[in-house]
């Protein structure tokens, strides 16, 4: 059973850069079972998929987020992690990391950490 | 990139079905069996319901189904259950492996 954990500042200010990790257990992020997700929620709205890394550390974006996010491997520590720069009010949300099969699906998801954009 | 359209809201009563669609292009829905299904209760993290348009993951009841037709899916559930109320989200890859998702569907269960 794979668990996900989210940890990160849960206060960022405007136009500096939101930095999460997501902490895998039960699951190496490196067997290319999954691809590794980051997924958020504004209050009282939407998912709305950000971008995912795969094993071999290839990355896809959201083509609306892309020019300002980053998602990395660290598999030393089976951690992956999120760069997200130049952050709005816009950006404030749950912010969920999860597993991806080659199936589309997204099996594992963290609990969710709220990151608030303010000065 | 745009989003899956779903209905706002949807509503049953005990023991009737309901069905919510997801509608895309062809360059997600239309082009690909990679549509699931996530319930997600307040407070709480998505929990996948359907997969590749049709599948149950193990522990999933029977009550929910899901299909797909040209460019929309659909989840029915039947016999609802007051526990079923919760919010509903469909996605599905897209081309250039990006994930979409829909805007969500509240069901309310009268």
């Amino acid at each position: 059973q794979v668990q996900l954990q989210e940890s990160g500042p849960g206060l960022v200010k405007p136009s500096q850069t939101l930095s999460l990790t997501c902490t895998v257990s039960g699951g190496s992020i490196s067997s290319g079972t999954y691809y590794w997700n980051w997924v958020r929620q504004p209050a009282g709205k939407g998912l709305e998929w950000i971008g995912r890394i795969y094993s071999s550390g290839t990355a896809n974006y959201n083509p609306s987020l892309e020019s300002r996010v980053t998602i990395s491997l660290d598999t030393s520590k089976n951690q992956f992690s999120l760069r997200l720069s130049s952050v709005t009010a816009a950006d404030t949300a749950v912010y969920y990391c999860a597993s991806l099969s080659h199936a589309a699906t997204f099996e594992y998801w963290g609990q969710g950490t709220l990151v608030t954009v303010s000065s | 990139q745009s989003a899956l359209t779903q209905p706002a809201s949807v509503s049953g009563s005990p023991g009737q079905s309901i069905t919510i669609s997801c509608t895309g292009t062809s360059s997600d829905i239309g082009g690909y069996d990679y549509v699931s299904w996530y319930q997600q209760h307040p407070g709480k993290a998505p929990k996948v319901m359907i997969y590749a348009v049709s599948y149950r993951p193990s522990g999933i009841s029977d009550r929910f189904s899901g299909s797909k037709s040209g460019n929309t899916a659909s989840l029915t559930i039947s016999g609802l259950q007051a526990e079923d109320e919760a919010d509903y989200y469909c996605s599905s890859y897209k081309s250039s492996s990006t994930q979409v998702f829909g805007g969500g569907t509240k069901l309310t269960v009268l």
